[in-house]
């Protein structure tokens, strides 16, 4: 059980191309989604908190504009990388926590490699 | 400011070996800790956590140790083998409702047959 799907796993466009990625919980419903990025060999930074049926909670440094999410429903949540240029090639991962009582753990997606040439 | 790191960016060990992977972190109003593994190419995965109100907990194979004194945090893997092989994060929770993570800078396990 609790089960993340991201889709695509990997995704290779032209510089000013916008991509979106597709954050699911199979599942588990999930009020909560996180957005995390990944450069190679390094730790996982989040970008933003994703909640269903508002807007999202960006963190520091992270443009809004940039990088778009939707949380239109409890099992998906979606990341769009707008006008993406080379310096947005990074390893994307959500995770997303199981709506109910107590604290549950974050579940992770295995992730999508966006590489904008 | 706050920050979760780690001592050793590489650890070599053999199969049957136990590891130490140790990890420091800075905000000792943090009250939750995660382990996490990750192979290459995937996202996370859950290994063990543990509250601020414990000292030591363990799971199959894997123990972790809080040291709430030196702010320390290390996770213990018994008779480790090849299939361990990984990057190991320690995280810090922040806020219970939404458990925001802080990842640390992460260990690379490397375990030979």
């Amino acid at each position: 059980g609790a089960v993340v799907s991201q889709h695509p796993s990997w995704v290779i466009c032209k510089s000013g191309t916008s991509v979106k990625i597709e954050c699911r919980s199979l599942d588990f419903q999930a009020t909560t989604m996180f957005w995390y990025r990944q450069f190679p060999k390094q730790s996982l930074m989040l970008m933003a908190t994703s909640n269903e049926g508002s807007k999202a909670t960006y963190e520091q440094g992270v443009e809004k504009d940039k990088f778009l999410i939707n949380h239109a429903s409890l099992t998906l949540s979606t990341l769009t990388v707008t006008s993406a240029h080379p310096e947005d090639s990074s390893f994307y991962i959500c995770s997303a926590r199981p709506t109910g009582l107590g604290n549950q753990p974050q579940h992770f997606g295995d992730g999508t490699r966006l590489s904008i040439l | 400011g706050e920050s979760v790191g780690l001592h050793l960016p590489t650890l070599s060990v053999q199969e049957g070996d136990n590891s130490i992977i140790n990890c420091a972190y800075s905000n000792s109003a943090s009250d939750y800790f995660i382990w996490y593994k990750q192979e290459s190419g995937k996202g996370p995965q859950f290994i063990i956590d543990i509250r601020s109100n414990m000292d030591k907990r363990q799971g199959q194979r894997v123990t972790v140790l809080l040291n709430k004194t030196v702010k320390h945090l290390s996770l213990q893997i018994a008779a480790t083998q090849p299939g361990d092989s990984a990057v190991y994060f320690c995280a810090e929770v922040k806020g219970l409702g939404f458990q925001k993570l802080v990842f640390g800078t992460g260990t690379r396990l490397l375990v030979s047959p």
